[in-house]
Protein backbone atom coordinates (compact mmCIF):
# COMPACT_ATOMS: atom_id res chain seq x y z
CA UNK A 1 0.00 0.00 0.00
CA UNK A 2 1.00 3.77 -0.83
CA UNK A 3 0.41 5.15 2.63
CA UNK A 4 -1.80 8.41 3.29
CA UNK A 5 -1.44 10.23 0.10
CA UNK A 6 -1.50 14.18 0.45
CA UNK A 7 -1.88 16.69 -2.09
CA UNK A 8 -0.14 18.99 -3.42
CA UNK A 9 2.86 18.85 -1.12
CA UNK A 10 3.45 22.74 -0.75
CA UNK A 11 0.79 25.19 -1.92
CA UNK A 12 1.95 28.99 -1.77
CA UNK A 13 -1.45 31.51 -2.46
CA UNK A 14 -2.27 35.14 -1.86
CA UNK A 15 -4.65 36.30 0.77
CA UNK A 16 -8.26 35.85 -0.04
CA UNK A 17 -7.61 33.07 -2.22
CA UNK A 18 -9.43 29.59 -1.48
CA UNK A 19 -7.08 26.63 -1.09
CA UNK A 20 -8.04 22.89 -1.08
CA UNK A 21 -6.02 20.14 0.43
CA UNK A 22 -6.63 16.91 -0.59
CA UNK A 23 -6.48 13.50 1.00
CA UNK A 24 -6.57 9.53 -0.10
CA UNK A 25 -6.57 7.27 3.37
CA UNK A 26 -5.20 3.86 3.18
CA UNK A 27 -7.37 1.67 1.68
CA UNK A 28 -9.92 -0.16 4.14
CA UNK A 29 -9.04 2.35 7.25
CA UNK A 30 -12.60 3.81 8.39
CA UNK A 31 -11.18 6.64 10.32
CA UNK A 32 -9.63 10.06 8.65
CA UNK A 33 -8.52 12.69 10.24
CA UNK A 34 -7.07 16.60 9.57
CA UNK A 35 -4.43 17.54 11.84
CA UNK A 36 -2.80 21.54 11.47
CA UNK A 37 0.96 21.79 13.00
CA UNK A 38 2.45 25.18 14.06
CA UNK A 39 5.45 25.64 16.01
CA UNK A 40 3.10 28.15 18.35
CA UNK A 41 0.31 25.52 18.81
CA UNK A 42 1.96 22.04 17.86
CA UNK A 43 -0.44 19.40 16.30
CA UNK A 44 -3.96 20.34 16.78
CA UNK A 45 -6.77 18.24 15.35
CA UNK A 46 -9.28 19.93 13.26
CA UNK A 47 -11.71 17.23 12.10
CA UNK A 48 -12.24 13.63 12.28
CA UNK A 49 -14.74 11.23 10.30
CA UNK A 50 -15.59 7.70 10.98
CA UNK A 51 -17.11 5.80 7.66
CA UNK A 52 -16.89 9.27 5.69
CA UNK A 53 -19.04 11.22 8.66
CA UNK A 54 -17.83 13.42 10.19
CA UNK A 55 -17.46 12.64 14.06
CA UNK A 56 -15.77 15.99 15.60
CA UNK A 57 -15.35 19.16 14.08
CA UNK A 58 -14.67 21.14 17.18
CA UNK A 59 -11.34 21.96 16.26
CA UNK A 60 -12.17 23.56 12.79
CA UNK A 61 -10.81 26.81 13.64
CA UNK A 62 -13.83 29.19 12.18
CA UNK A 63 -15.97 29.06 9.21
CA UNK A 64 -13.46 29.71 6.14
CA UNK A 65 -12.68 26.18 6.88
CA UNK A 66 -14.75 23.18 5.69
CA UNK A 67 -13.68 19.55 5.42
CA UNK A 68 -15.76 16.68 3.31
CA UNK A 69 -15.25 12.96 2.56
CA UNK A 70 -17.26 12.24 -0.46
CA UNK A 71 -16.55 8.59 -0.23
CA UNK A 72 -14.23 6.18 1.55
CA UNK A 73 -11.00 7.03 -0.60
CA UNK A 74 -10.81 10.93 -0.56
CA UNK A 75 -11.05 13.72 1.77
CA UNK A 76 -10.62 17.71 1.29
CA UNK A 77 -9.61 20.29 3.85
CA UNK A 78 -10.50 23.54 2.26
CA UNK A 79 -9.66 27.21 3.56
CA UNK A 80 -12.04 30.16 1.56
CA UNK A 81 -10.71 33.27 2.09
CA UNK A 82 -6.85 32.00 3.08
CA UNK A 83 -5.49 34.45 5.81
CA UNK A 84 -1.50 34.49 6.50
CA UNK A 85 -2.42 32.88 10.10
CA UNK A 86 -3.98 29.97 8.30
CA UNK A 87 -0.09 29.20 6.75
CA UNK A 88 1.09 25.73 8.86
CA UNK A 89 1.42 22.21 7.92
CA UNK A 90 -1.23 20.35 7.37
CA UNK A 91 -1.85 16.19 7.76
CA UNK A 92 -3.85 13.88 6.57
CA UNK A 93 -3.94 10.56 8.80
CA UNK A 94 -5.76 7.44 8.48
CA UNK A 95 -6.60 4.60 10.90
CA UNK A 96 -8.31 1.20 11.34
CA UNK A 97 -9.10 0.95 14.80
CA UNK A 98 -7.95 3.29 17.77
CA UNK A 99 -4.70 4.70 18.13
CA UNK A 100 -2.57 3.77 15.31
CA UNK A 101 -2.72 6.54 13.07
CA UNK A 102 -0.85 6.30 9.35
CA UNK A 103 0.21 10.04 8.76
CA UNK A 104 0.48 11.56 5.17
CA UNK A 105 4.07 13.53 4.33
CA UNK A 106 1.92 16.66 4.69
CA UNK A 107 1.02 20.03 2.61
CA UNK A 108 3.06 22.97 3.47
CA UNK A 109 0.57 26.37 3.11
CA UNK A 110 1.69 29.67 2.92
CA UNK A 111 0.14 32.13 2.84
CA UNK A 112 0.73 35.54 1.39
CA UNK B 1 -9.97 18.03 29.56
CA UNK B 2 -7.13 15.30 28.41
CA UNK B 3 -3.85 16.64 27.93
CA UNK B 4 -0.11 15.69 27.64
CA UNK B 5 3.10 17.50 28.47
CA UNK B 6 6.36 16.94 27.31
CA UNK B 7 9.42 18.23 28.12
CA UNK B 8 11.06 21.58 25.84
CA UNK B 9 13.31 20.99 23.22
CA UNK B 10 15.76 21.05 21.65
CA UNK B 11 17.48 17.97 23.31
CA UNK B 12 21.55 17.78 21.84
CA UNK B 13 23.06 14.80 22.88
CA UNK B 14 26.19 13.17 21.19
CA UNK B 15 26.09 9.50 19.93
CA UNK B 16 25.71 6.83 21.91
CA UNK B 17 24.72 8.88 24.76
CA UNK B 18 21.47 7.90 27.10
CA UNK B 19 17.98 9.67 26.30
CA UNK B 20 15.37 10.54 28.41
CA UNK B 21 11.98 12.57 27.21
CA UNK B 22 9.74 13.29 29.65
CA UNK B 23 5.70 13.27 29.26
CA UNK B 24 3.01 13.24 31.72
CA UNK B 25 -0.75 13.06 31.14
CA UNK B 26 -3.61 14.45 32.34
CA UNK B 27 -6.32 12.52 32.33
CA UNK B 28 -9.25 10.29 34.23
CA UNK B 29 -9.39 6.65 34.38
CA UNK B 30 -7.02 4.70 32.23
CA UNK B 31 -6.37 6.36 28.80
CA UNK B 32 -4.01 4.43 26.17
CA UNK B 33 -0.26 6.04 25.80
CA UNK B 34 1.71 6.54 22.32
CA UNK B 35 5.32 7.76 21.39
CA UNK B 36 5.34 8.86 17.91
CA UNK B 37 8.38 10.29 15.74
CA UNK B 38 8.43 12.46 13.13
CA UNK B 39 11.34 12.64 11.25
CA UNK B 40 12.53 15.88 8.85
CA UNK B 41 10.06 16.32 6.00
CA UNK B 42 7.53 13.46 6.90
CA UNK B 43 4.67 12.44 8.69
CA UNK B 44 4.71 10.87 12.06
CA UNK B 45 4.83 7.66 12.58
CA UNK B 46 4.32 5.54 15.78
CA UNK B 47 7.07 4.41 17.32
CA UNK B 48 5.63 2.41 20.53
CA UNK B 49 2.64 2.47 22.68
CA UNK B 50 1.24 0.48 26.47
CA UNK B 51 -2.49 0.49 26.71
CA UNK B 52 -2.63 0.39 30.33
CA UNK B 53 -0.64 0.52 33.93
CA UNK B 54 2.73 -0.37 34.25
CA UNK B 55 3.09 -1.93 30.24
CA UNK B 56 5.97 -1.33 29.33
CA UNK B 57 6.20 -0.27 24.87
CA UNK B 58 9.69 -0.85 22.56
CA UNK B 59 10.69 -0.53 19.44
CA UNK B 60 13.97 0.46 17.97
CA UNK B 61 15.48 0.61 20.96
CA UNK B 62 13.44 2.79 22.66
CA UNK B 63 11.19 2.22 25.34
CA UNK B 64 8.26 3.51 27.58
CA UNK B 65 6.61 2.34 30.70
CA UNK B 66 3.00 3.35 31.70
CA UNK B 67 3.47 4.85 35.39
CA UNK B 68 -0.38 5.59 36.59
CA UNK B 69 1.07 6.56 40.15
CA UNK B 70 2.57 9.19 38.54
CA UNK B 71 1.15 10.06 35.32
CA UNK B 72 3.92 9.15 33.22
CA UNK B 73 5.08 7.73 29.99
CA UNK B 74 8.84 8.99 29.47
CA UNK B 75 10.88 7.89 26.42
CA UNK B 76 14.41 6.19 26.67
CA UNK B 77 16.88 4.70 24.82
CA UNK B 78 20.49 3.91 25.94
CA UNK B 79 22.63 4.30 23.22
CA UNK B 80 20.90 6.94 20.57
CA UNK B 81 22.78 7.68 16.79
CA UNK B 82 22.77 10.40 14.40
CA UNK B 83 19.56 8.45 12.68
CA UNK B 84 17.53 9.23 15.92
CA UNK B 85 18.10 12.90 15.34
CA UNK B 86 13.75 13.50 14.53
CA UNK B 87 11.28 15.29 16.66
CA UNK B 88 9.59 12.96 19.34
CA UNK B 89 5.95 13.63 20.26
CA UNK B 90 3.45 11.51 22.80
CA UNK B 91 0.35 11.18 22.81
CA UNK B 92 -3.11 9.79 24.62
CA UNK B 93 -6.00 8.62 23.45
CA UNK B 94 -8.99 8.00 25.87
CA UNK B 95 -12.88 6.45 25.51
CA UNK B 96 -14.35 10.06 26.27
CA UNK B 97 -12.70 11.62 23.73
CA UNK B 98 -13.31 8.97 21.03
CA UNK B 99 -10.58 8.57 18.39
CA UNK B 100 -9.33 11.27 18.58
CA UNK B 101 -5.35 11.46 19.42
CA UNK B 102 -4.29 14.08 21.98
CA UNK B 103 -0.67 14.98 21.39
CA UNK B 104 2.08 16.95 23.19
CA UNK B 105 3.76 19.67 21.31
CA UNK B 106 7.07 17.90 20.59
CA UNK B 107 10.44 17.54 21.22
CA UNK B 108 13.37 18.00 18.85
CA UNK B 109 16.23 16.11 19.45
CA UNK B 110 19.19 16.23 17.56
CA UNK B 111 22.19 13.78 17.93
CA UNK B 112 25.72 14.77 16.78
CA UNK B 113 28.24 12.43 15.73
Amino acid sequence: DAGVIQSPRHEVTEMGQEVTLRCKPISGHDYLFWYRQTMMRGLELLIYFNNNVPIDDSGMPEDRFSAKMPNASFSTLKIQPSEPRDSAVYFCASSLGRGKLFFGSGTQLSVL
Amino acid sequence: GNSVTQMEGPVTLSEEAFLTINCTYTATGYPSLFWYVQYPGEGLQLLLKATKADDKGSNKGFEATYRKETTSFHLEKGSVQVSDSAVYFCALIHSNSGYALNFGKGTSLLVTP
